[in-house]
């Protein structure tokens, strides 16, 4: 069946960086983008942006334009997220999602249908 | 970017009542609108995409409807399953997927 299996929890200190991996099995690795949204403590959902795994391309929000590096590596079906000059409020889960693709009444719609459970990102001087 | 409001930001309901969260977006969006709900320390898991068509595996108690900037979803009936957080989410704007501030329903 279709997974994403993400990397383990984090701690770091502010200032360093911190790179989430997200391994997808069950389909065809490069014909979906992936998304990455993350949750700090008691908040709301947060999109941090996309990566086309076939490409390499990437699209990221505004607030984490200078901060966020999207890749890939199709040889093990794995995309990465990594941030970079952490601060304590970017202590949150951080969850990567598939993007499909479906068609109604003819038109494209697009959503996350497939998530993984989340990876833990501490930061904590 | 689009930005997606949701009301109310927490509501409470008995087992058996009929609940609705709406979710307006500051401009047209179309249909381009999708639901998750969220239960603590899980990932979001998706209900309604494209306004109102259910995902599969998704209870018909569940519905979605709206057009343009104002969008609801709606619970039929609740059970005890359905004690979650509920967020509203745009794709019209792939560039910037927005999600709505949550709504979060508990039980009476």
């Amino acid at each position: 069946q279709v997974q994403m299996v993400q990397s383990g929890a984090e701690v770091k200190k502010p200032g360093a960086s911190v790179k989430v991996s997200c391994k997808a099995s069950g389909y065809t690795f490069t014909g979906y983008y992936i998304h990455w949204v993350r949750q700090a403590p008691g908040q709301g959902l947060e999109w941090m942006g996309w990566i086309n795994p076939n490409t390499g391309g990437t699209n990221y929000a505004q607030m984490f334009q200078d901060r966020v590096t999207m890749t890939r590596d199709t040889s093990i079906s794995t995309v990465y997220m990594e941030l970079s000059r952490l601060r304590s409020d970017d202590t949150a889960v951080y969850y990567c999602a598939r993007d499909w693709t479906t068609m109604v009444r003819g038109v494209k719609f697009y959503y996350m249908d497939v998530w993984g459970k989340g990876a833990t990102v501490t930061v904590s001087s | 970017d689009i930005q997606m409001t949701q009301s109310p930001s927490s509501l409470s309901a008995s087992v058996g009542d009929r609940v609705t969260i709406t979710c307006q977006a500051s401009q047209n969006i179309i249909s381009y609108l999708n639901w998750y709900q969220q239960k603590p320390g899980k990932a979001p898991n998706l209900l309604i995409y494209a306004a109102s068509s259910l995902q599969s595996g998704v209870p018909s108690r569940f519905s979605g409807s709206g057009s343009g900037t104002d969008f609801t979803l709606t619970i039929s009936s609740l059970q005890p399953e359905d004690f979650a957080t509920y967020y509203c989410q745009q794709s019209y704007s792939t560039a910037s997927y927005t999600f709505g501030q949550g709504t979060k329903l508990d039980i009476k």
